[in-house]
């Protein structure tokens, strides 16, 4: 099974900052990550598939990077609804993986 | 609108068994595969099943593996989650998703169901 090593667990910053969230693979998954948003009492939002494509709707602050063991998630200037926890999650191999998620809270 | 909504949750006993629904709309439900994603209160996300566009293949996440069964009626545009023997453990909010191909994300989700094993 790979695990997904999300740093740090708690970001807390202020709206306008820059938000960068980790995401570490016990071994590669190549290009199959994903990035999700959920807030309390809410489903998960797919944000980004395939490392770096932004899912439908999302705001171009959101991007992804990375491949192989090592990807980020880059908020470029947090807007008030982007406080939230993230996770990756992995398909590369079976069983399908998430990270333990990264909340991201206002400073 | 392109839709996900879960039901069949509840509270149920330890060994017990309790089966989840999950009815699409606003897609071509038939074309796409099916995911089952749970949270335990408090907790992470956690892959349990899923299924591919026509129901041949399901895949399982050890901790359901034999337990749980997933399946699907494409002329009803429903998935379902057959869980038996239900243990403490199971206690979750547990997601319908759609997927990607091959899997690898989950771009559409329920609101969730909430599934309760206690005595």
């Amino acid at each position: 099974e790979i695990v997904l090593t999300q740093s740090p667990g708690t970001l807390s910053l202020s709206p306008g900052e820059r938000a960068t969230l980790s995401c570490r693979a016990s071994q590669s998954v190549n290009s199959y990550l994903a990035w999700y948003q959920q807030k309390p009492g809410q489903a998960p939002r797919l944000l980004i598939s395939d490392a770096s494509n932004r899912a439908t709707g999302i705001p171009a602050r959101f991007s992804g990077s990375g491949s192989g063991t090592d990807f980020t998630l880059t908020i470029s200037s947090l807007e008030p609804e982007d406080f939230a926890v993230y996770y990756c999650q992995q398909r590369n191999n079976w069983p399908i993986t998430f990270g333990q998620g990264t909340r991201l809270e206002i400073k | 609108e392109v839709q996900l909504l879960e039901s069949g949750g509840g509270l149920v006993q330890p060994g017990g068994s309790l089966r989840l629904s999950c009815a699409a709309s606003g897609f071509t439900f038939s074309n796409f595969g099916l995911s089952w994603v749970r949270q335990a209160p408090g907790k992470g996300l956690e892959w349990v099943s899923a299924i591919s566009t026509s129901g041949a293949n399901t895949y399982y996440a050890d901790s359901v593996k034999g337990q749980f069964t997933i399946s699907r009626d494409n002329s009803k545009n429903t998935l379902f989650l057959q869980m038996d023997t239900l243990r403490v453990e199971d206690t979750a909010v547990y997601f319908c998703a759609r997927v990607l191909s091959s899997y690898r994300a989950f771009d559409i989700w329920g609101q969730g169901t909430m599934v309760t094993v206690s005595s």
